[in-house]
């Protein structure tokens, strides 16, 4: 069964330190892994977009990691602000057929920033 | 600029009702989606549509219903069969150029049952 698991389910950090938060995958064959962040009451926005082939990408603070063999992502967040505060979403696209309607969602992690 | 557009932001409805929920989208975009959000829950699909004219049945598509007689719009109707339609709605598009596959979604319609 094709699912995303993000860990951990929500996270509480001090404005100016560092965070990680990690997504698993099943999905397989995928053509690509996108980091979403979503504000309270908005919608979801792209972070960051890895393929299959892809180690590493940076968005300013934000930084994703893919390991392709243990189906491991990870969003390292640098130097935390206070608008980071927001939900944090991974989300798998398979490859084959007709993917147009077929995104796996992760249920997001809460991060919240404190002063 | 170039966006999704949803209205109304907040909508109450009374049980029995059924009630329309707009999706708007200038950037030219050929796929559009609903998603149903839940607190604690990923997001889930309730209907897409590739192309004008065509739409289809998403993961939770009972008691929803859609158009697509324009490209720039994407109506939902959430019916009286619905039988827990309070929730966060959102709305995205996506198009074959630039970053493939990436969803733009609309700031989201949140409806209360009451």
């Amino acid at each position: 069964k094709n699912q995303v698991e993000q860990s951990p389910q929500s996270l509480i950090i001090l404005e100016g330190k560092n965070c990680t938060l990690q997504c698993n995958y099943t999905v397989s064959p995928f053509s690509n892994l996108r980091w979403y962040k979503q504000d309270t009451g908005r919608g979801p926005v792209s972070l960051t977009i890895m393929t299959f082939s892809e180690n590493t990408k940076s968005n300013g603070r934000y930084t994703a990691t893919l390991d392709a063999d243990t189906k491991q992502s990870s969003l390292h967040i640098t130097a935390s602000q206070l608008s980071d505060s927001a939900s944090y979403i991974c989300v798998v696209r398979p490859t084959g057929g007709s993917t147009l309607g077929r995104l796996y969602f992760g249920r997001g992690t809460q991060l919240t920033v404190w002063p | 600029d170039g966006g999704i557009t949803q209205s109304p932001k907040y909508l109450f409805r009374k049980e029995g009702q059924n009630v329309t929920l707009s999706c708007e989208q200038n950037l030219n975009h050929d796929a559009m989606y609903w998603y149903r959000q839940d607190p604690g829950q990923g997001l889930r699909l309730i209907y897409y549509s590739q192309i004008v004219n065509d739409f289809q049945k998403g993961d939770i598509a009972e008691g929803y219903s859609v158009s697509r007689e324009k490209k720039e719009s994407f109506p939902l109707t959430v019916t009286s069969a619905q039988k827990n339609p309070t929730a966060f709605y959102l709305c995205a598009s996506s198009g074959t150029g630039g970053a493939p596959g990436e969803l733009f979604f609309g700031e989201g319609s949140r409806l209360t049952v009451l």
